[in-house]
């Protein structure tokens, strides 16, 4: 099993709401991470994840809160986001090698966020 | 900073013709570079990548590319473009725990 799951696919909420992405992979990844994708633009690293502690932080707004319940599981809670916070956000996982992160990432379908 | 560079953000190709995607990094250490491919609304998936060993690396779909370290480059072929090749591309490299992502090239497949 080489997949990537996201969930919702899709999600609009206001700018009080507080709404989560959720993220999964049964590969045995110990490296998980949150991009952000604007259109026809390049994913923007958000948040790394290795064996469950935060080990990058992108420096991202406080409204995006990630959070890595286990090994296979990450989520990212949004809370009081703005209109410009609007993008598809992608999900990957890779294995971990000591020291560093190389290895090829995979990616889910992403959620597409819409923040009105 | 070390980066990729991708050239030319719309890539129109004819079916059966070859496609070329072009890719330069920058770097003073051999790096880890990879090539991406986003087909409309759905994620990022690995077409090939280079780490070590032999220059000229094969993808799937039918894509391949070689690594020339005098030339800086990582550039992207596939000898006969088809209708489903229409996609975004995106280069990478590895570095600093982190991948660095070119600014991509939308292909657009003529029939």
């Amino acid at each position: 099993d080489t997949e990537v799951t996201q969930t919702p696919k899709h999600l609009v909420m206001g700018m009080t709401n507080k709404k989560s992405l959720k993220c999964e992979q049964h590969m045995g990844h110990r490296a998980m991470y949150w991009y952000k994708q604007k259109a026809k633009k390049p994913p923007e690293l958000m948040f790394v994840y290795s064996y469950e502690k935060l080990s990058i932080n992108e420096s991202v707004p406080s409204r995006f809160s990630p959070e890595c319940p286990n090994s296979s599981l990450l989520n990212l809670h949004l809370h009081a986001l703005q209109p410009e916070d609007s993008a598809l956000y992608l999900c990957a996982s890779s294995q971990y090698n000591t020291g560093h992160l190389l290895t090829e990432q995979y990616f889910g379908p992403g959620t597409r966020l819409t923040v009105t | 900073a070390q980066s990729v560079t991708q050239l030319g953000s719309h890539v129109s190709v004819s079916e059966g013709a070859l496609v070329l995607l072009r890719c330069n990094y920058s770097s003073s250490v051999p790096p880890y570079l990879f090539w991406y491919v986003q087909y409309p609304n759905q994620g990022l998936q690995l077409l090939l990548k280079y780490t070590t060993g032999a220059t000229l690396v094969k993808g799937i779909n039918g894509f391949e590319a070689e690594f020339k370290k005098s030339e800086t480059s990582f550039h992207l072929t596939k000898p006969s473009a088809h209708m489903s090749d229409a996609a975004e591309y995106f280069c990478a490299r590895y570095g600093n725990n982190r991948l660095a992502f070119g600014k991509g090239n939308q292909v657009v497949v003529i029939p």
